[in-house]
């Protein structure tokens, strides 16, 4: 069945420091990829997405790339800031499984000034 | 913000009593789904609505129902609450599947002594 492993945490950046959270996938079908971020005592909002294989999400300069032959799609972010502090989940949707989202376990982030 | 408010956001309860928490959206967005958040395990899906009174179930629906008779709500019931039952539960709604965004409410979080 489709699922999806992100590494796990937590991650703790000084500020100004380069971000890697890394995630691999598995599916049936041809799924589109995506990266929620959850704020403490908040629900999960959409950080990015791509829906096909080498298409690059991007927003908040975060970045990831949709790889295909790697099933990857790992997050990045050149210089992290205290605010970027959460827990961040790797998700996939895929079309052939009834459009069911699933999702990684997290990643927490603590950035530190 | 999607408009999606949850009720209660916060519940203690016995076990064996039952519980319901509900989830109102604004958005007259066809779907919507019931997940619950556990340190380790991410978000799993309960059980999810493709429309009025069209409801499937999720990975961990055992325990769970759901109940949807208009389109702006969407009922997790517990039927009698156990321990392993405590956590905290989103409810996130789309208006397409696949390539569209969940948006997530704020959550519920619940404590089953």
């Amino acid at each position: 069945g489709d699922s999806v492993t992100q590494m796990e945490g937590p991650v703790t950046l000084s500020e100004e420091a380069f971000l890697t959270i890394n995630c691999t996938y598995t599916a049936t079908g041809y799924p589109s990829l995506f990266w929620y971020v959850q704020y403490p005592g908040e629900g999960l909002q959409l950080l990015l997405k791509a829906t096909k294989a080498d298409d690059k999400g991007s927003n908040k300069g975060f970045e990831a790339t949709y790889r295909k032959e790697t099933t990857s799609f790992h997050l990045e972010k050149g210089s992290v800031q205290v605010s970027d502090s959460a827990v961040y989940f790797c998700a996939l949707s895929d079309q052939r499984n009834g459009n069911q989202f699933y999702f990684g376990t997290g990643t927490s982030l603590t950035v530190i000034p | 913000d999607a408009g999606i408010t949850q009720s209660p956001r916060h519940k203690v309860t016995e076990t064996g009593t039952p519980v319901t928490l509900r989830c109102h959206q604004t958005e007259n967005h066809r779907y919507m789904y019931w997940y619950r958040q556990d340190p380790g395990h991410g978000l799993r899906l309960i059980h999810y609505s493709y429309g009025v009174k069209d409801t499937d179930k999720g990975e961990v629906s055992d325990g769970y129902s759901v109940s949807r008779s208009k389109t702006e709500d969407f009922l997790l019931t517990l039927e009698s609450a156990t321990s392993s039952q405590t956590s905290v539960y989103f409810c996130a709604i789309s208006e397409t599947t696949g390539f569209g965004e969940l948006f997530f409410g704020e959550g519920s979080r619940l404590t089953v002594l």
